[in-house]
């Protein structure tokens, strides 16, 4: 049963906590992304990863960092620098370029919704 | 700045009826682009997508029309049904750097 699967549903830390969101594929995709959703907003890109030990900083990486030490896992950690962490933590992945022609296709997890108090 | 701007922010349709939603961007290197649809809790799923070189996309009730001359495209839900009701995201992408638009809440109407 292949997919993207986040754990947990679910996440409740007190402020000044650092937190890890867990985010595993088995759809062999080669890239991997974060985004944070927030009520009326769209997505936006937290960190990217396009090939295994290798990520780039998407539009809000401040206060969040990222690993990508296998194919299959990009776990992110929200820091107690991220001001405001409460959010819906969405990722995704891709195959990333095939054969010459780039795969766009993003395919998302269910989420996580972390809450700081 | 927001480079891929959706309207409306929400929408009312009766049953049967056609849902129409657009999206306007502004980087002419973006070269695909897709809509999603996401349930409340859910993570968006795909729903369609298109690339720039054709006007238009069918599958089924629902249609993307692309203009590439106004950098405008639109998702069209046609006979719009309760289960329909969901928001959706235009996004834009280049290189697999993909831009996201605010989100669509579609409400449709027994």
């Amino acid at each position: 049963d292949g997919g993207i699967t986040q754990s947990p549903k679910y996440l409740f830390r007190k402020e000044g906590q650092n937190v890890t969101l867990s985010c595993e594929q088995n759809l062999n995709h080669d890239a991997m992304y974060w985004y944070r959703q927030d009520p009326g907003q769209g997505l936006r890109l937290i960190y990217y990863s396009q090939i295994v030990n290798d990520f780039q900083k998407g539009d809000i990486a401040e206060g969040y960092s990222v690993s990508r030490e296998k194919k299959e896992s990009f776990p992110l950690t929200v820091t107690s620098a991220q001001k405001n962490p409460t959010a819906f933590y969405l990722c995704a992945s891709s195959m990333g370029q095939t054969a010459g022609v780039p795969t766009y296709e993003q395919y998302f997890g269910p989420g996580t919704r972390l809450t700081v108090t | 700045q927001q480079q891929v701007k959706q309207s409306p922010q929400s929408l009312i349709v009766q049953k049967g009826g056609i849902s129409i939603i657009n999206c306007a961007y502004e980087n002419t290197a973006f070269d695909y682009f897709p809509w999603y649809q996401q349930f409340p809790g859910k993570g968006p799923a795909l729903l369609i997508a298109i690339r720039p070189d054709v006007s238009e996309k069918k599958e089924g009730r629902f249609t993307i029309s692309f203009n590439k001359s106004a950098k405008q495209f639109s998702l069209h839900i046609m006979d719009s049904q309760p289960g329909d009701s969901a928001t959706y995201f235009c996004a834009a992408s280049f290189n697999n750097d993909m831009r996201f638009g605010a989100g669509t809440r579609l409400t449709v109407k027994p």
